[in-house]
């Protein structure tokens, strides 16, 4: 299996700060990867699909990029709906596995 | 705008089994290159895929799971379930039905299963 890191695990901004969260895989996951906010009680919601692909509706601050084994999301101009939990998930072969997750929260 | 919901007890006895139903609306679980998938959350923590059926009818589960969980679909009401069988208390979550195209673009709002005697 291809298991998933992120870093940092969470991570202090401001309104308005660009933030980065970075995603790895284990192994060459091509550009297999999806990215996901949940806030508390909620489902995950996609934003990045294909590593680097806005889904409709989602605001074009968030960002992504990468290809093989290392991948970032990258949210500029952080507003005050952003502040939640963010999961990469790898989407090439089974099982299809989520990584640890990394908080975001208000500094 | 397709639209998905969970249902099913949210107790369930150590040793029996668990059983889910996702019912879609503004969708076809028999139509269409999507997967028709579980996801499943312990309480305060990640996300675990649990696994799909597609709209062929073909699955696909999460080893660690494998043995235990069957994922199927009725196309004639339009829902697609989860039986989990020999819950064991690591497998209070909740659970997440979703459809995955791009990503999963659609959830469920996602039902609490607690195992506990």
């Amino acid at each position: 299996d291809s298991q998933m890191t992120q870093s940092p695990s969470s991570v202090s901004a401001s309104v308005g700060d660009t933030v980065t969260i970075t995603c790895r895989a284990s192994q060459d996951i091509n550009s297999w990867l999806a990215w996901y906010q949940q806030k508390p009680g909620k489902a995950p919601k996609l934003l990045i699909y294909a590593a680097s692909s806005l889904q409709s509706g989602v605001p074009s601050r968030f960002s992504g990029s990468g290809s093989g084994t290392d991948f970032t999301l990258t949210i500029s101009s952080l507003q005050p709906e952003d502040f939640a939990t963010y999961y990469c998930q790898r989407a090439n072969t089974f099982p299809f596995t989520f990584g640890p997750g990394t908080r975001v929260d208000i500094k | 705008q397709v639209q998905l919901q969970e249902s099913g007890p949210g107790i369930v006895k150590p040793s029996e089994t668990l059983s889910l139903t996702c019912t879609v609306s503004g969708g076809s679980v028999g139509s269409g290159s999507y997967y028709w998938s579980w996801i499943r959350q312990p309480p305060g923590k990640g996300l675990e895929w649990v696994g799909y059926v597609y709209s062929s009818g073909s699955t696909n589960y999460n080893p660690s799971l494998k043995s235990r969980v069957t994922i199927s679909a009725d196309t004639s009401k339009n829902q697609f379930s989860l039986k989990l069988t020999s819950v064991i208390a690591a497998d209070t979550a909740v659970y997440y039905c979703a459809r995955d195209g791009h990503g999963y673009d659609s959830w469920g709002q996602g039902t609490l299963v607690t195992v506990s005697s």
